[in-house]
């Protein structure tokens, strides 16, 4: 079974520039999450996606968006782009059953991440 | 609100000795999860273990085995016999399964270097 997928691997832009990421999730998966690594921060969550729908946000500006589509390949946006936005971002996904009393119980499997960077 | 603590920043060990990696967390659920998962060079995060919050039986995998203490809220990670292979930044992670999403709390993470 293929892995997650993260596509580019590298990206190089600009400040004002906007980026987009792709990530394509484990075959059957229908959560899609947004992870942002910076050396300062260290891994910060920034959405999940389920069923093409949003259901959790990280404490982000609205540069960052993002979205999900019907075959659960996901997007994410990072429009008018700072320094700080320079940074490795990945993409994790899992099944996302619901077990017992509503509980979410399920493993994130995560891609190698786009590192972009920020001129 | 949530929180993993991973005191050790940086921990360098000569090969075939066992090191152990601390996680704390808080969190004010009854149920949750605890994740560790490896960070290779090469960027991608690979599981390693989950460990709910109603099973405080450790856990050996091969040379990995993990302590989980809810008396003092720790999850730590013990490698025996480590090896160059590794080395890798170890990430220990939080997630509450009530939420009714996949939001994962990590800790700073440990940077775990294995000395020829």
């Amino acid at each position: 079974k293929a892995g997650v997928t993260q596509t580019p691997r590298y990206l190089i832009k600009t400040r004002g520039q906007q980026v987009t990421l792709s990530c394509s999730p484990i075959s059957g998966h229908r959560s899609v999450s947004w992870y942002q690594q910076t050396p300062g921060q260290g891994l910060q969550f920034l959405f999940e996606y389920f069923s093409e729908t949003q259901r959790n946000k990280g404490n982000f500006p609205g540069r960052f968006s993002g979205r999900q589509f019907s075959n659960s390949r996901s997007e994410m946006n990072v429009s008018t782009l700072e320094l700080g936005d320079s940074a490795l971002y990945l993409c994790a996904s899992s099944v996302s059953l619901i077990g017992g009393g509503g509980t979410v119980q399920n493993i994130q499997y995560f891609g190698a991440g786009t590192r972009l960077s920020v001129l | 609100a949530q929180k993993v603590t991973q005191a050790q920043t940086e921990i360098s060990v000569v090969e075939k000795e066992d090191v152990t990696l601390d996680c704390v967390y808080e969190t004010r659920d009854t149920t949750y999860y605890l994740f560790w998962y490896k960070q290779p060079p090469s960027g991608e995060l690979v599981f390693l273990i989950r460990r709910n919050s109603f099973d405080e039986q450790n856990e050996i995998s091969g040379r990995y085995s993990w302590n989980f203490q809810k008396s003092t809220s720790s999850f730590n990670f013990t490698i025996t016999a480590s090896q160059v292979v590794d080395s890798a930044v170890y990430f220990c992670a939080l997630k509450n399964p009530r939420s009714g999403n996949e939001k994962l709390t990590f800790g700073t993470g440990t940077r775990l270097t294995i000395i020829p």
